[in-house]
């Protein structure tokens, strides 16, 4: 089972609202992710968490909070988000107990839109 | 700086043929490399892999190979069907746990009848 879900599958939000994304995955994967991902363009890195601790933050404005409350869940709090930031939002899980052949297993992604 | 390159933005093949996407990275601290393939508004299945103590890795129709030398990777599907049709990302990373994945720019590949 390679399953990582992904909660809601559609979003539509106003720049003052305040809405949570949710991943969760029972893989007991160690390693999650939040990638972002506009039309036309690769994912890109935005958190990673590792063992429940954030390890990785590629610079992301801070109305992103991610939030990890335990191994088998990955939240992404959004607030006052602007019109650009709409995209396809996914998770992934790897196992992060080995360095090699470490393979990221993706939700089915958020499709956010900020009006 | 990409560190991750698919020159083709697009690739059509017959049915039944061969589809050979490549990869280009400059990255000389990857060293594990995943192609993923990625359906419009869903999110990239995990393809086939590849380390780099390996040229080669196999699973049914997909081959991946890998030039460490010339730093490029390729995927070969044999024989292309028209599910096969979407676009694919090949992606690479460094040695470490939880680490960051770069991804290409992709490539769409469509399969015909």
């Amino acid at each position: 089972d390679t399953e990582v879900t992904q909660t809601p599958k559609h979003l539509v939000m106003g720049m003052t609202n305040k809405k949570s994304l949710k991943c969760e995955q029972h893989m007991g994967h160690r390693a999650m992710y939040w990638y972002k991902q506009k039309a036309k363009k690769p994912p890109e890195l935005m958190f990673v968490y590792s063992y429940e601790k954030l390890s990785i933050n590629e610079s992301v404005p801070s109305r992103f909070s991610p939030e990890c409350p335990n191994s088998s869940l990955l939240n992404l709090h959004l607030h006052a988000l602007q019109p650009e930031d709409s995209a396809l939002y996914l998770c992934a899980s790897s196992q992060a107990r080995t360095t090699y052949q470490e393979t990221q297993y993706f939700g089915p992604g958020t499709r956010l839109l900020v009006l | 700086d990409q560190q991750v390159k698919q020159n083709s933005p697009s690739l059509s093949v017959q049915e039944g043929r061969i589809s050979i996407l490549n990869c280009d990275y400059t990255n000389s601290m990857f060293d594990y490399f995943l192609w993923y393939k990625k359906y419009p508004a869903e999110g990239p299945t995990f393809l086939i892999s590849i380390s780099s103590i390996k040229d080669k890795n196999e699973d049914g129709r997909f081959t991946v190979f890998l030039n460490k030398s010339a730093k490029h990777l390729s995927l070969h599907i044999v024989p292309s069907q028209p599910g096969d049709s979407a676009v694919y990302f090949c992606a690479a990373r460094p040695t470490g746990t939880a680490s960051k994945l770069t991804f290409g720019t992709g490539t769409r590949l469509q399969v015909t009848l």
